[in-house]
């Protein structure tokens, strides 16, 4: 069983802030990082996906990293808005399978 | 294209009936995933499909769950007979490659067993 874990499970910001969260995952046998943003009531949408150690990638106000060899990945959202308001999942694909395993996400509320 | 297409939106039934669930995937994409939704796991890969063929059903609970896909555009995932524990969201995806394409998900199905 590999073990994705997101921290933190929840998040409470307001409206301008900047805040980030974290995804840990393997450090062996690493193949690709995905980042997911859920909206209540909608389905999960691909933000990156990352597969080279140092890789940065960005998206508006979203941007994302990547360490490999110490095994997480961080999400930055710059400015949030209450748009921003989602469950962020990461999900790590490695190990003997390759299958992707989720974490559990982290909840972000951004008030007005 | 119209994306990952499922239905129903939204399926109440009872204990012991047959549910099937089902998913036309993107038009192109070799891939095609079967996951569950709750709050005590998470996301769960229950099975995957590599140009029609299950690759890998070991996510899969039990022998009351089975998952077909009899050409490229649909796929089903039955549960016979449901039981309660088997409420949950469960979303089909598809995408390009097993792992470094990103998926995409369909709106999921809302499966309550009374």
């Amino acid at each position: 069983i590999l073990n994705v874990e997101q921290s933190p499970q929840s998040l409470h910001v307001q409206e301008g802030d900047s805040t980030n969260f974290t995804c840990s995952f393997p450090s062996s046998n690493f193949y690709a990082l995905h980042w997911y943003r859920w909206e209540t009531a909608k389905s999960p949408e691909a933000l990156f996906v990352m597969t080279l150690n140092g890789d940065e990638k960005k998206k508006g106000r979203i941007s994302a990293t990547l360490n490999t060899k110490e095994g997480y990945s961080y999400l930055y959202i710059k400015g949030s808005q209450p748009e921003d308001s989602a469950t962020y999942l990461c999900a790590f694909s490695g190990g003997s399978n390759y299958k992707l395993t989720f974490g559990k996400g982290t909840l972000l509320t951004v008030n007005p | 294209d119209a994306g990952v297409i499922q239905s129903p939106r939204h399926e109440v039934t009872e204990m012991g009936q047959e549910v099937t669930l089902r998913c036309k995937p993107i038009s192109g994409h070799d891939y095609l995933f079967w996951y569950r939704q709750t709050m005590m796991r998470g996301l769960e890969l229950l099975i995957y499909f590599n140009n029609n063929v299950p690759i890998d059903d070991s996510g899969m609970p039990e022998d009351r769950f089975s998952a077909k896909m009899p050409n490229a555009s649909f796929s089903t995932l039955k549960i016979q007979p449901s039981e309660p524990r088997d409420s949950a969201v469960y979303f089909c995806a598809s995408s390009l490659s097993q792992t470094n394409e990103k998926l995409f998900f369909g709106s999921g199905t809302q499966l309550s067993v009374l």
